[in-house]
């Protein structure tokens, strides 16, 4: 149980276009997704909190404008990096938790970004 | 704040065992531990929700001092399944969101 999906795994765009990611919970409802970005070697930075049927709630230092978040259902939630630039690429990951947030988050396989 | 992990890495023969801290300046809630591989997302590997609390998993273990805001996690004879980067995520009272430790590397030579 527990399955969380994030697709694509894999996506190259040219600057200036903007590149959709989804994530998805395949086996339970999740109230909330976290979307975090990861750089080589480094640490999982937070990127914002999505709660189901709510706005975003976005960590400081992280543009809301170019980072849209939707989560409209219980199963998905969506990423779109807006007019991307080589400093965005990355290995972006979301996680789903139940209960707000209060309990174990799980995390998708993640999705790898370049940015030509 | 960022959690304190420690060691930052850590290299072992396979059936060593090894000691993982994190330490949080704040009072916390929980703490989540994962590990992850090269290019692949983390996986959940406990939470800890009360002080003093200590979970296992086959031969991973851990424990939460509340008082002490640190947690740390046990690996008992290494296996070689067993690299990876660990992560400390910890949660404080009210909020819905983990901060991550800088994580551990973790190699298990044969």
């Amino acid at each position: 149980g527990a399955v969380v999906s994030q697709h694509p795994s894999w996506v190259i765009c040219k600057s200036g276009t903007s590149v959709k990611i989804e994530c998805r919970s395949l086996d339970f409802q999740a109230t909330t997704m976290f979307w975090y970005r990861q750089f080589p070697k480094q640490s999982l930075m937070l990127m914002a909190t999505s709660n189901e049927g709510s706005k975003a709630t976005y960590e400081q230092g992280v543009e809301k404008d170019k980072f849209l978040i939707n989560h409209a259902s219980l199963t998905l939630s969506t990423l779109t990096v807006t007019s991307a630039h080589p400093e965005d690429s990355s290995f972006y990951i979301c996680s789903a938790s139940l209960n707000r947030g209060y309990e174990t988050q799980y995390f998708g396989p993640g999705t790898r970004l370049l940015v030509l | 704040q960022q959690p304190v992990q420690s060691p930052q890495a850590v290299i072992l023969r396979e059936g060593e065992d090894a000691v993982i801290n994190c330490s949080s300046s704040k009072a916390l809630y929980s703490v989540h531990w994962y590990r992850q591989k090269h290019g692949e997302a983390p996986v959940f590997l406990m939470i800890l929700l009360k002080g003093g609390e200590q979970k296992g998993h086959e031969k991973i273990s851990a424990s939460f001092n509340e008082k002490k805001q640190q947690s740390s996690l046990y690996l008992t004879a290494s296996q070689l399944s067993y690299s990876g980067t660990y992560f400390c995520g910890t949660g404080t009272q009210g909020a819905q969101k983990l901060v991550f430790g800088q994580g551990t590397r973790l190699t298990i030579n044969p």
